[in-house]
């Protein structure tokens, strides 16, 4: 059974750092892209970018490069994303994705994690 | 990017009625070389994450109920729900992955009348 299995609900302060994680297993991590996603409190999901396990390579939304850092550790079939400084409109759940394929098409997210929400207050 | 739009935001629809949900994308998701268009759709039950309906615009999930059928091609796509469920109580989203810029529409909340 595939399954990804994302890191506990954190509570920061502005000006921190953090770093959120999503584990693999029941499938070939290093072959499918993982893609995270944001969704504020009561609103829509917004795509944040994808990265394949392979070879790191990233694709981030144009709206949010700079922002977050994603990367991965094959060794451990474990995704994370990452701030540098938080801020408080960066409270939101945070979603890791497998990217399916099928015959080697894209066919969208076909597995979640089940969210972390970060809170960042003062 | 690919701007989705759906529409309604919202609708209420009797238990055993159909619910139609429409998303339209900003350019053609059609991959011309494979005749798919790289649009799906998603159910998000409160406090849960998203579940893959249906992919490549019309080809449901294992799994998925048959009741729930996707439908279009190129920009105007389709998802219905053609006998609405207590269960089926959720916003909907459609997402077109023709990009490597992935898009969301905005999401229509599907509630029982």
């Amino acid at each position: 059974e595939v399954q990804l299995v994302q890191s506990g609900a954190e509570v920061k302060k502005p000006g921190e750092s953090l770093k959120i994680s999503c584990k693999g297993s029941g499938y070939d991590f290093t072959n499918y892209w993982i893609g995270w996603v944001r969704q504020m409190s009561g609103k829509g999901l917004e795509w944040m970018g994808i990265i394949y396990p392979g070879d790191s390579d990233t694709r981030y939304s144009p709206s949010l490069q700079g922002q977050v850092t994603m990367s991965v550790d094959k060794s451990i079939s474990t995704a994370y994303l990452q701030w540098s400084s938080l801020r408080a409109s960066h409270t939101a759940i945070y979603y890791c994705a497998r990217l399916s394929t099928i015959f080697g098409v894209v066919s969208g997210f076909d597995s979640w994690g089940q969210g972390t929400l970060v809170t960042v207050s003062s | 990017d690919i701007v989705m739009t759906q529409s309604p935001d919202s609708l209420a629809v009797s238990v055993g009625e159909r619910a139609t949900i429409n998303c339209k994308s900003s350019q053609s998701v059609l991959d011309s070389s494979n005749n798919k268009n790289y649009l799906g759709w998603y159910q998000q039950k409160p406090g849960q994450p998203p579940k893959l309906l249906i992919y490549w615009a019309s080809t449901r999930e294992s799994g998925v109920p048959d009741r729930f059928s996707g439908s279009g091609s190129g920009t105007d796509f389709t998802l219905t729900i053609s006998s609405l469920q207590a269960e089926d109580v959720a916003v909907y989203y459609c997402q077109q992955y023709y990009s490597t810029s992935i898009t969301f529409g905005g999401g229509t909340k599907v509630e029982i009348k």
